[in-house]
């Protein structure tokens, strides 16, 4: 059984850049959530996807935004990268209905120079 | 605002001892807590989870005690092992307003020595 795999497990980016990453759900998952870990601090939330829209979203700028593809796979893009970007993203994946059973991946993380 | 408080930030046992780490919440829409581990470079990994109708849950070595009334829940690792070594997350799943979520703990670090 296929757990949620993220990629790349690295990135360098320098300030103003933009990134884009990816994430594929557990298999017979249908919802993606993506979060923010800064070193030292628990994860939080960023926004959730299922049914290719947005449907909830964390306190974080417009400058993070996500799509999901039909086969329930997911991106993260964030524009105009600062250097307080810098953290492990990470992607988790639920059932639609029981969203509050997330499964985590392993997370890319994220440098800005 | 911290919706979701833990203590401590880090934790020494040794082995076979019993690590208790504690939650707090404010937030009465919170209906779901789950406990994550998480080791350095990977995850969190969901390890167990309780509703606030139980007051205590057990799945191997791991027990959640759960205080409705006091808003209060508590991980408790029963014979640990030096494999148990990695950092705790908390989380409560509700609407905290702006979506319904997880809002995470800071975290415990816990080490469990020979």
């Amino acid at each position: 059984d296929a757990g949620v795999t993220q990629s790349p497990t690295h990135l360098i980016k320098t300030r103003g850049q933009q990134v884009t990453l990816r994430c594929s759900p557990k298999s017979g998952h249908d919802t993606v959530s993506w979060y923010q870990q800064a070193l030292g601090q628990g994860p939080q939330f960023i926004f959730q996807y299922y049914e290719e829209e947005e449907r909830q979203r964390g306190n974080f700028p417009d400058r993070f935004s996500g799509h999901q593809f039909p086969n329930y796979s997911s991106e993260l893009n964030v524009n105009a990268l600062l250097l307080g970007d810098s953290a492990l993203y990470l992607c988790a994946s639920s059932l639609k209905g029981v969203t509050n059973t997330q499964y985590f991946g392993p997370g890319t993380r994220l440098t800005v120079l | 605002q911290q919706q979701v408080k833990q203590s401590p930030q880090s934790l020494i046992v040794q082995k076979g001892g019993i690590p208790i780490i504690n939650c707090a919440y404010e937030n009465t829409a919170f209906d779901y807590f789950p406990w994550y581990q998480q080791f350095p470079g990977k995850g969190p990994a969901l390890l167990i989870a309780i509703r606030p109708d139980v007051s205590e849950k057990k799945e191997g070595r791991f027990t959640i005690s759960f205080n409705k009334s006091a808003k209060q829940f508590s991980l408790h690792i029963m014979d640990s092992q030096p494999g148990d070594s990695a950092t705790y997350f908390c989380a409560a799943f509700g609407n905290t307003g702006t979506a319904s979520k997880l809002t995470f703990g800071t975290g415990t670090r816990l080490q469990v020595t020979l």
